[in-house]
């Protein structure tokens, strides 16, 4: 079975600067998808961003991007320019076979002026 | 993006009762569905998937005959908890995946189920 490990229970990073929450699974399956997905005290799920495991190049959407490591299976996601509504719980999560997502255990990130 | 909604959002109901949650599709055919579970300050865990015209398929631990679900048609997925109980009382969540299966899921807003 999959397992998706977020180390980083909780992270707090200044307006304007840029902070990086971390992802690793664990899989044998060599085809999925990998999602960052944010969760704002609204509790409705909105997806950050999308990875093709085999998509080598890093998906970037704005001030989101990611960092795939697929040999060491990290996924890190990077918030640049952070904005106090960008304050929200971050899941990582894993699609494959099974056709379902496992997620992480969530990053709590605060947003301070 | 896809839309998808869930009712009620929140629901309050006794001990005993039972309760059913709505997940619609709006704007496009959701082969599978997925219904969530989440307790405070915790992840999403998975309690089943539903596939329009088949039975459930639920994940280990979870208890089919006291979460029942149905996926009649192809924009509608239904969670009945029934006889329910305090312990029952969490945030569900409903997410739905278009034919291709790309991976991504939309979610529904969510309904906060209170067993008093």
């Amino acid at each position: 079975a999959q397992t998706v490990t977020q180390s980083q229970p909780e992270m707090s990073v200044q307006e304007a600067e840029t902070v990086t929450l971390s992802c690793t699974y664990d899989t044998s399956e060599s085809n999925y998808y990998l999602f960052w997905y944010k969760q704002p005290p609204s509790r409705q799920m909105i997806l950050v961003i999308r990875q093709e495991a085999y998509k080598q190049q890093n998906a970037t959407e704005n001030r989101f991007s990611v960092n795939f490591q697929k040999a060491a299976k990290s996924f890190s996601l990077k918030i640049s320019d952070s904005q106090l509504g960008d304050t929200a719980m971050y899941f990582c999560a894993f699609h494959g076979t099974a056709s379902k997502l496992t997620f992480g255990t969530g990053t709590r990130l605060q947003v301070t002026l | 993006g896809a839309v998808v909604s869930q009712h009620p959002s929140w629901v309050i109901c006794k001990s005993g009762t039972s309760v059913k949650i709505e997940c619609r599709s709006l704007d496009f055919q959701a082969t599978t569905m997925f219904w969530y579970r989440q307790f405070p300050k915790q992840s999403l865990m998975l309690m089943a998937t539903s596939n329009e015209g088949s039975k459930a398929t639920y994940e280990q631990g979870v208890e089919k005959d006291k979460f029942l679900i149905n996926h009649a048609s192809l924009t509608l997925s239904t969670l009945t908890v029934t006889s329910a109980h305090p312990e029952d009382s969490s945030f569900y969540i409903c997410s739905a995946s278009s034919q291709g299966n790309t991976g991504e899921l939309f979610f529904g807003e969510g309904s906060r189920l209170t067993v008093l």
